[in-house]
């Protein structure tokens, strides 16, 4: 089954302490993308990729890393978590080009106390 | 800026009858426009995606319009059922693949 797989779901954590949430998706896509959503603010990108190894900020890259060493996997990484980055996570693929219709992964509801 | 909105109210409606949920858009120069739609707690889903040359597309009980002049598209759900309940996003890409998502539409058929 095609699809995108987001783990952990739920993760509870305290500030400062580094965590990395990981994406995988099995259709060989080109293009992955991570959002964060939080009530009234929608869905918000916070890095892409277009490729292995190409990387590029969206609009809230601020406290978040990304590596994309292969195709099929894109890890968000939190260095040092704050409360402020509390938030229902979503990666998302696609083939790339333009008008490709996306893929998301089911969330990871993230909690930093 | 560029700015997408879409109606944050939730949109009552009676079952049966005609949705139409609003997306507008400021300082974009969009090739294309998607829909999705979002069940509470889960991922958005793909719906529909209308390209800057189509006025009307259609899918099954779907319809999408655009029009660049207004800078909006018109989501419609025909003969709506309480199934169709779920908040409904629209997107644009803003330039190298950067997708944009509106806050959303949440959506309520009534039986």
């Amino acid at each position: 089954e095609a699809q995108v797989t987001q783990n952990p779901r739920y993760l509870i954590t305290v500030t400062g302490k580094k965590l990395t949430v990981t994406c995988s998706q099995n259709m060989n896509h080109e293009y992955m993308s991570w959002y964060r959503q939080d009530p009234g603010l929608g869905l918000r990108q916070i890095y892409y990729s277009m490729n292995v190894e190409v990387t590029d900020k969206g609009d809230v890259p601020e406290g978040y890393k990304v590596s994309r060493k292969e195709k099929r996997n894109f890890p968000l990484i939190l260095e040092s978590p704050s409360p402020n980055q509390t938030s229902l996570y979503f990666c998302a693929s696609s083939p790339g080009g333009g008008d490709s219709p996306l893929h998301f992964g089911n969330g990871t509801r993230l909690t930093v106390t | 800026s560029q700015k997408i909105e879409q109606n944050s109210e939730a949109l009552n409606i009676q079952e049966g009858k005609t949705a139409t949920l609003t997306c507008n858009y400021t300082n974009y120069s969009p090739a294309y426009l998607q829909w999705y739609r979002q069940d509470p707690g889960r991922g958005p889903v793909f719906l529909l995606l209308i390209r800057e040359n189509e006025k009307e597309k259609r899918k099954e009980r779907l319809k999408v319009t655009f029009d660049t002049t207004l800078k909006q598209s018109l989501f419609h759900i025909t003969a709506s059922q309480p199934a169709d309940s779920a908040t409904y996003l629209c997107a644009l890409e803003g330039g190298y693949q950067k997708v944009t998502f509106g806050i959303g539409t949440k959506l309520q058929v009534i039986p």
